[in-house]
């Protein structure tokens, strides 16, 4: 069975940083894209970020570029969202997502506010 | 960036069939969008019911189906059941960029 959980999330102040994870199991991790996806409160889905299996190839929504990065270690099974430069727009619940959004965590909440 | 388009809400009636499209700004939806359907309820995660166009995951149901009808991408929902009501997205891809749509409210009454 697939199992994605997110971690990391919480109150960060406008400006701050915060990483967050995302441990995965029941599926070869390594041989999947990963991707974030967010949702802020009473919006929509918003696609933020992916990476390739190898970690050669990451993309980001143009509203996270320069201030968020994509990461993986393989040997952990693991997926990382470190995000600086925190804006009150960040505000959401982050999920992780198996590929191109096959298989979803149940996501972490960040809140950005003073 | 592409603005992907979805009905804001939609009724269907018990047993009742409906279809939910999606669209794109830059033209005609193909199957290049790879396009995904996820079913969406309040305080869950969202859940993957189809993907590259008309792929169903394992725990779809067989009365979720999805197609290109039209130049949109479409999820038809055929003998509509009451825990069929959600918030229905779809999703594209535009080579290096995946964007949304802004969702569609399924109301089974």
């Amino acid at each position: 069975e697939v199992q994605l959980v997110e971690s990391g999330g919480g109150l960060v102040q406008p400006g701050g940083s915060l990483r967050l994870s995302c441990a995965a199991s029941g599926f070869s991790f390594s041989s999947y894209w990963m991707s974030w996806v967010r949702q802020a409160p009473g919006k929509g889905l918003e696609w933020v970020a992916n990476i390739k299996e190898d970690g050669s190839k990451k993309y980001y929504v143009d509203a996270v570029k320069g201030r968020v990065i994509i990461s993986r270690d393989n040997a952990k099974n693991s997926l990382y969202l470190q995000m600086n430069s925190l804006r009150a727009d960040d505000t959401a619940v982050y999920y992780c997502a198996r590929g191109f959004c096959l298989d979803w965590g149940q996501g972490t909440m960040v809140t950005v506010s003073s | 960036q592409a603005v992907v388009t979805q009905e804001p809400s939609l009724t269907v009636s018990p047993g009742g069939t409906v279809t939910l499209t999606c669209g794109s700004s830059t033209g005609a939806v193909t199957s290049g969008h790879y396009p995904y359907w996820f079913q969406h309820k309040p305080g869950q995660a969202p859940r993957t019911l189809i993907y590259d166009t008309s792929n169903k995951h394992s725990w779809t149901p067989a009365r979720f189906s999805g197609s290109l009808l039209g130049g949109k991408a479409a999820l038809t929902l055929s003998g509509a059941q009451p825990e069929d009501e959600a918030e229905y997205y779809c999703l594209l891809s535009y080579s290096s960029d995946w964007v949304f749509g802004g969702g569609t409210k399924l109301t089974v009454l």
